[in-house]
């Protein structure tokens, strides 16, 4: 089993729809939980961060947590053309200084 | 401003001919990783430092070496480039105490001829 899985897409989305992306996690001790961006050719780029459950909501990003679930996601509201890009969920394991990386998922806002 | 800078953004380099790639960070932060990334792929760690102490990944090919001089650069050599280690090198550091987000620099993409 993969320590983090995302949805692999690709997710199009129209323009001012909400895009839905998903990330689970396989150690229930992970307490620290970060969304990146990543358009094509450049490097990531930290959007979100969350480390208690509950929503987090920074602009038109929303990230969510579930714990128990072992769940964490990200809602991108008011879709834009600029918001197409990889997002890149990673995780901290328990008492680590390392990522854990998913593979990411490829949006795409068709305008 | 940068604060996660490395140098060069491209580089090319012939097949076996040792490279190396820069780092360097005004965050003065702890922690500073190295990251290959291939196409489609998620970030791959080769190895960390927290302040001095190296932590390399299991599998990391015996190829990679890194060097910290101090807190503020880090270095990746690569001794003798294959064509498989074409990629884009990630450079990433943090602060002390968990929880902390890792921050990046724009990368060097690595070509091999």
């Amino acid at each position: 089993q993969k320590e983090v899985e995302q949805n692999s897409g690709p997710l199009s989305v129209p323009e001012g729809a909400i895009a839905s992306l998903n990330c689970t996690y396989s150690d229930r001790g992970s307490q620290s939980f970060f969304w990146y961006r990543q358009y094509s050719g450049k490097s990531p780029e930290l959007i979100m961060f969350i480390y208690s459950n509950g929503d987090k909501e920074d602009g038109r990003f929303t990230a969510q947590l579930n714990k128990a679930s072992q769940y964490v996601s990200l809602l991108i509201r008011d879709s834009q053309p600029s918001d197409s890009a990889t997002y890149l969920c990673a995780v901290n394991p328990p008492n680590d200084y390392k990522l854990s990386f998913g593979a990411g998922t490829t949006v795409t806002v068709r305008a | 401003d940068a604060m996660v800078i490395q140098n060069p953004r491209y580089q090319v380099t012939q097949f076996g001919k040792p490279v190396t790639l820069s780092c360097s960070q005004t965050l003065n932060h702890n922690v500073m990783y190295w990251y290959q990334q291939k196409s489609s792929q998620a970030p791959k760690l080769l190895f960390h430092y927290y302040d001095k102490d190296f932590n390399n990944e299991a599998d990391t090919p015996d190829n990679f070496q890194s060097r910290r001089p101090n807190t503020s650069f880090c270095f990746l050599d690569i001794r003798s480039p294959g064509l498989g280690d074409a990629a884009m090198y990630l450079c990433a550091t943090t602060g002390k105490g968990l929880f902390q987000p890792q921050h990046f620099g724009d990368g060097t993409r690595l070509s091999i001829l």
